[in-house]
Order: C-alpha cells, then structure tokens, then sequence
C-alpha cells in the first residue's frame, strides 16, 4: 500500500556515469515533484510536473532531465555525474483542489553517492 | 524571495519536559504552511497545514499554531519517539511559485529518556 515509492533506495557510481532514478505513486495525484537534499538536510525543489507537464524547473544543471510518461510517474535522469551530485533525491505528489495546493507526500528517497 | 527560518537548530528534551520549535517567514502572501516530520534515512511525513494566522492544529502531543510571521510547533510531555527533525515550508500565493514550497533547514529534536 505504498503511496510514493522511489527505485532503487541506494545508488552508488562513479563520475562521469549517467543514471536514472524512477519514481511512482498510487495516490492518485496530479502533481509530482523532484527534491533534492543535500548533507545539511537542506530540502530543495528541483522539477514539478503538474498533469505531465513541466511547471518548475529551477536552476539546475541540464545534466538533470525529469520525464513523466504519465500522471501516476516521474523520472530523473542525470547524465555525466559529478561529485557534486551525491544527495539524497526525494519525490512527491500532490493535489490541487479550487487553486489550493494541498499537502506533498514524499517518497523514501534515493541516496546517490558519486564516487 | 521567500524565506523560511527555523530555530533552533537543535533541541536536546528530556521526556516530558515540553517545548515549542519555531518557523519564521517571509513570503509575498502565504497560501498554506506545512510541518513535517522526517527520521533519519526516510522521507518527510506530513503532521499539519495551517492556511491562515490564528488557526491551530493538534495531533497527540503536537500543537501547530500560526501568526502573520511566523508558526510554532508545540510539544507537550515529549517521549524519545518524538525524536526526529521537524520541517516547515510555505507555499507562497504568487504567481509563478504557486506550486513551490519553500523549505526551512530544520530542527533536530532529541528527546532522552
């Protein structure tokens, strides 16, 4: 009964790689999200779909490629990995009733070690 | 630019001993502000929503309050389950942020037995 769930949990590679993190959710939201939180726990937003389509991209390297097949996920691809990119990567999903944006639900997060 | 800031940092309890932990804000216009609770090596778990000054939210031994700056979060007779860091973010009513929230860096709770 997993609500968001993220693949895989640990992910260790080395510079230069390129990989991809999947996320799904059965929440039956219209809004997903990419976190990502760095060694100081600081959470910060990266992407949000909304519907399949992009609403925020912030200022993120274009080594960093969201896409979403379809409402329920959304994936991270990330090319030519830096150290820099070693975080834990978390996704949500929310919903919008009458222009209000309710409540994120988050995944478990993926820890991304760049080597 | 929005603005998010928790204090303290850190807060070391003892079991029962209650204490409040404390969000600041800047945003132009709040739509809704979030606590969240988040353990080590898991995600954040939602606790509460607060849309607007003078509303309260109670769960167990956490009370959420809000005020035009800033929100607390109320812990009353603390057990070591309690300990965890806990998140606030604002979701800011402006146009292109409208589906972003805003984080805080936290606080991490600690609470011996």
């Amino acid at each position: 009964d997993t609500a968001v769930s993220q693949t895989p949990k640990y992910l260790v590679t080395q510079m230069g790689n390129d990989k991809s993190i999947k996320c799904e959710q059965n929440l039956g939201h219209d809004t997903m999200y990419w976190y990502k939180q760095d060694s100081k726990k600081f959470l910060k937003i990266m992407f949000s779909y909304n519907n399949k389509e992009l609403i925020i991209n912030e200022t993120v390297p274009n080594r960093f490629s969201p896409k979403s097949p379809d409402k329920a996920h959304l994936n991270l691809h990330i090319n030519s990995l830096e150290l820099g990119d070693s975080a834990v990567y978390f996704c949500a999903s929310s919903n919008e009733l009458w222009g209000i944006r309710y409540e994120q639900y988050f995944g478990p997060g993926t820890r991304l070690t760049v080597t | 630019e929005d603005q998010v800031t928790q204090s303290p940092e850190a807060l070391r309890l003892q079991e029962g001993e209650s204490s409040s932990l404390n969000c600041s804000y800047t945003v132009s216009g709040l739509r809704g502000l979030f606590w969240y609770r988040q353990d080590p090596g898991k995600g954040p778990e939602f606790l509460f929503t607060l849309y607007s000054a003078g509303e309260e939210k109670e769960k167990e031994r956490l009370k959420a309050t809000l005020t035009k700056k800033e929100s607390f979060l109320h812990i009353t007779a603390p057990k070591p389950e309690d300990s965890a860091t806990y998140l606030c973010a604002v979701h800011p009513n402006s146009g292109g942020s409208n589906y972003k929230l805003t984080f805080g860096k936290g606080t991490l709770l600690t609470v011996n037995p």
